[in-house]
């Protein structure tokens, strides 16, 4: 069965500076990635994704991800916060496999941003 | 966003009645899901569909059912609401590679 696992729950960075979102991921073939993000109270917007190609993804808002199949994580990074960015983000694994095909959540990471 | 509809977006029910929630979409996409989000959990599946009539469980499916009779509709049943279902409900739609979601229903149970 596919897993995710992000451990930081919490993560506190000061604007302007750099950002980096651990995500690991269980899955025995090769998974889709995705990252996703949630303003408070609003529904889940997707940041970025990896299926297949350049292992370095680069999404909205700036964001990008690396998937690293040796690692088996797909961090997510952004060179300077912006206030803004203070949200929870969700890293989530997804198949393909006909009947089979559903997307896992990890328990996501909060995001504070202070100025 | 898949034009994607969720409703009621908010609830208060009492513990052991039925509640239906429904999602909407109008992409025609193939796979719908419902997920519910409580602190410290993130997302968890509760039950998807790959067609309609065709629906499977998730993680945490008991006290839950679901039905598709149509591509555009996914409901999702708590046929004795309990007070551990208080929770965000999210229904998403996937056609391709990527899941949109809805707005979200705010469920309490009491």
């Amino acid at each position: 069965a596919q897993s995710v696992t992000q451990p930081d729950i919490h993560i506190t960075v000061s604007e302007g500076a750099s950002l980096e979102l651990r995500c690991n991921y269980s899955y025995g073939a090769t998974p889709y990635l995705f990252w996703y993000v949630q303003s408070p109270g609003q529904g889940l917007q997707l940041l970025l994704k990896y299926f297949s190609g350049d292992t370095l993804v680069q999404g909205i808002k700036g964001f990008e991800a690396e998937f690293k199949r040796s690692q088996s994580s797909f961090n997510l990074r952004k060179p300077s916060v912006h206030w803004s960015d203070a949200a929870e983000y969700f890293c989530a694994v997804g198949t393909n496999t006909g009947t089979a095909s559903k997307l896992t959540f990890g328990t996501g990471t909060r995001l504070q941003v202070t100025l | 966003d898949a034009g994607i509809t969720q409703s009621p977006r908010h609830k208060v029910t009492e513990t052991g009645t039925p509640v239906t929630l429904r999602c909407h979409q109008t992409e025609n996409h193939r796979y719908m899901y419902w997920y519910r989000q409580d602190p410290g959990h993130g997302l968890r599946l509760i039950h998807y569909s790959y067609g309609v009539k065709d629906t499977d469980k998730g993680e945490v499916s008991d006290g839950y059912s679901v039905s598709r009779s149509k591509t555009e509709d996914f409901l999702l049943t708590l046929e004795s609401a309990t007070s551990s279902q208080t929770s965000v409900y999210f229904c998403a739609c996937r056609g391709g590679i990527e899941a949109f979601f809805g707005q979200g229903t705010r469920l309490t149970v009491v």
